[in-house]
């Protein structure tokens, strides 16, 4: 079975500083991965997925991550952070569709919180 | 853009209570999902459908939830009777197809809360 590991509960940082959140995963095939941003009270947001390929992927909002496969990591990465990058962010994976079902499994979630 | 919807945004009910969320997902998507997230956690998956048909319940307390998606478009969660440790956000989300190639689309979610 897959898992994933989200290395930090809070991540409080200056705005346009840099910030890196972690995320490590575990799993016996290939997968997907994936990060969704939440805000107060709403519904998930995917800012980026890896299927396949280049391993730095680029999202929505300035984000990217890179795939690690050697060290089983996807990190997400934003080179300047705004106030409103403020929220809770998730990863997740996918075991490869070869078998019969499968579904999306989140770590526990960092908040990032940008102050001024 | 073509959103999940999901009703209600907001739910206070007592303990022993019944109570059922409703969802309605992106058309075209034969894959919906019923995740559970309580404060200051990921989100648990409850179970899963292909078009009308479970695929996944293996985490869905049966005792006391139910789900369904009759006619394999919306569906409806419910649980009776609630708990106490039953508060929580319930979000829905949808797929185009079986995996997760093109990701999962979710609604804003219900927040429950049982008094």
């Amino acid at each position: 079975a897959q898992s994933v590991t989200q290395l930090d509960s809070q991540v409080p940082v200056f705005e346009e500083a840099p910030v890196e959140l972690r995320c490590n995963y575990s799993s016996s095939v290939s997968v997907y991965l994936f990060w969704y941003v939440q805000y107060p009270n709403q519904g998930l947001q995917l800012l980026l997925k890896y299927l396949s390929g280049s391993t730095l992927v680029k999202g929505i909002n300035g984000f990217e991550a890179e795939f690690n496969k050697s060290q089983t990591s996807f990190h997400l990465r934003k080179p300047s952070v705004h106030i409103s990058d403020t929220a809770e962010y998730f990863c997740a994976v996918s075991v490869s569709p070869r078998g019969s079902n499968y579904k999306l499994t989140f770590g526990k979630g960092t908040l990032l919180t940008v102050n001024p | 853009e073509a959103e999940v919807a999901q009703s209600p945004r907001y739910k206070i009910t007592e303990k022993s209570q019944a109570v059922a969320f409703w969802c309605d997902p992106i058309s075209g998507h034969a894959t919906l999902y019923w995740y559970r997230q309580i404060l200051g956690q990921g989100p648990e998956l409850l179970v899963q459908f292909q078009d009308e048909s479970v695929v996944d319940d293996s985490q869905l307390p049966k005792d006391r939830f139910s789900a369904e998606r009759l006619k394999g478009v919306d569906s409806t969660l419910k649980i009776q009777p609630a708990e106490l440790g039953d508060s929580a956000m319930y979000l829905c989300a949808s797929s185009l197809d079986t995996g997760a190639i093109y990701g999962y689309t979710f609604g804003s979610g219900t927040r429950l809360t049982v008094v």
